[in-house]
């Protein structure tokens, strides 16, 4: 089954904190994997995406990292802010054919960054 | 990136009645537009796809009566909940891309909508 699981489900920081957060996934074939940020009462904005030949990517204080042989990626966040706090999710893109290729989201890990 | 509205933005009304949300695609053609609702502290799930001009694809579970899709140009989606009640209340996300959905999926700010 296609899946996408994120660890933790939340977390709390304190500004000026590093984090990372977890996302495993189950979904074969594999195209590739971003990263949104969802700020409460808004839509997802993405941060990064990544396909299969990709380890790692930057946008500024998000890097997202990438192990598609263990379908395991990551997204650090460094020097963390109080606008950093939001649900982040992972949504990866299937590589099926006869169509379009659904996103399969994760539930999102909740980050608080406390002053 | 691509800019996508959704209009409007918070929408409340009485059960029994009908409501329409539209999403627009500002600065590009949108071949694809997906339909999401969210409910609190879950993640986004597809309702339905629906390519320009042609009949929306509904999710399975989704009431393709209820939630109307209309896909009637390349920058112009909308979703009309009929006959609205309390358990419709959700957030509303749609997101917009081109190329039969092969391309970057870009997210509108998504719509609350409350139905009392």
């Amino acid at each position: 089954k296609n899946q996408v699981e994120q660890s933790p489900q939340s977390l709390i920081i304190l500004e000026g904190k590093n984090c990372t957060l977890q996302c495993n996934y189950t979904v074969s074939p594999f195209s590739n994997l971003r990263w949104y940020k969802q700020d409460t009462g808004r839509g997802p904005v993405s941060l990064t995406i990544m396909t299969f030949s990709e380890n790692t990517k930057s946008n500024g204080r998000y890097t997202a990292t990438l192990d598609a042989d263990t379908k395991q990626s990551s997204l650090h966040i460094t020097a963390s802010q109080l606008s950093d706090s939001a649900s982040y999710i992972c949504v990866v893109r299937g590589r099926w054919t006869g169509g379009y290729n659904k996103l399969i989201f994760g539930a999102g890990t909740r980050l608080a960054v406390h002053p | 990136g691509a800019v996508v509205s959704q209009h409007p933005s918070r929408v409340i009304c009485k059960s029994g009645t009908s409501v329409k949300i539209e999403c627009r695609s500002l600065d590009f053609q949108a071949t694809t537009m997906f339909w999401y609702r969210q409910f609190p502290k879950q993640s986004l799930m597809l309702m339905a796809t629906s390519n320009e001009g042609s009949k929306a694809t509904y999710e399975q579970g989704v009431e393709k009566d209820k939630f109307l899709i209309n896909h009637a140009s390349l920058t112009l989606s909308t979703l009309t909940v009929t006959s609205a009640h309390p358990e419709d209340s959700s957030f509303y996300i749609c997101s917009a891309s081109g190329l039969a959905g092969v391309l970057e999926q870009y997210f509108g700010p998504g719509t609350r909508l409350t139905v009392t």
